[in-house]
């Protein structure tokens, strides 16, 4: 079975410095990746997904990240973050054998001015 | 617009009491999944369904159940609320084909407090 880590719980960033958020997976072949924001009170919405080819993948509001395969890695970067980025990041992993999804437990990201 | 709708988006209610979370989404979605999430927790799959009469229990145990009757429509129902049941329930749906399938869109979700 598929397994996601998100290594930090936590990270405060200043606004206009960048941002990186690091996932790892677990997952025995090439695995769909996502990344989801999540803000106070609201559902999870999706920041941008990798299915196959550019490992390099752009997302909504700014948000890039890399497939990594040599380090099962998909971290999630933003060059310049503004104060609405501060809300709870989730790491996703979906297995090619079913339509399921594993989650990360997140990182939330605090914005000081 | 088409979205996935959850309600109510809060509740609390006793001990012993029956409630049922609605789920629905006008986005003509046949896959619809809910998950529970607790503080600092990974979600949690609790049920799933690939369409209408479909259903099945996911990775977490629990003792809520679900129905989907009607392609948009998926409510989870506790048939005695305990304190144990106090978490975020989140539904979500997905379009078919592949790997589109693997594309979840949520609802914002149930805070639910049993007292």
């Amino acid at each position: 079975a598929q397994s996601v880590t998100q290594p930090d719980i936590h990270i405060t960033v200043s606004e206009g410095a960048s941002l990186e958020l690091r996932c790892n997976y677990s997952y025995g072949a090439t695995p769909y990746l996502f990344w989801y924001v999540q803000s106070p009170g609201q559902g999870l919405q999706l920041l941008l997904k990798y299915f196959s080819g550019d490992t390099l993948v752009q997302g909504i509001k700014g948000f890039e990240a890399e497939f990594k395969r040599s380090q099962s890695s998909f971290n999630l970067r933003k060059p310049s973050v503004h104060w609405s980025d501060a809300a709870e990041y989730f790491c996703a992993v979906g297995a090619r054998e079913n339509y399921k999804l594993s989650f990360g437990a997140g990182t939330t990201v605090t914005v000081r001015a | 617009e088409a979205d996935i709708y959850q309600t109510p988006r809060y509740l609390v209610i006793g001990t012993g009491k029956k409630i049922t979370l609605e789920c629905s989404q006008t986005m003509g979605h046949d896959k619809m999944y809910w998950y529970q999430q607790d503080p600092g927790m990974e979600l949690h799959l609790i049920h799933y369904s690939y369409g209408v009469n479909s259903t099945e229990k996911g990775d977490l145990s629990s003792e809520s159940t679900v129905s989907r009757i009607r392609t948009e429509h998926f409510p989870l129902t506790l048939e005695s609320a305990r304190p144990s049941h106090t978490s975020q329930y989140l539904c979500a749906s997905s379009i078919s084909g592949h790997p589109s399938s693997y594309e979840q869109y949520f609802g914002p979700g149930t805070r639910l407090t049993v007292t």
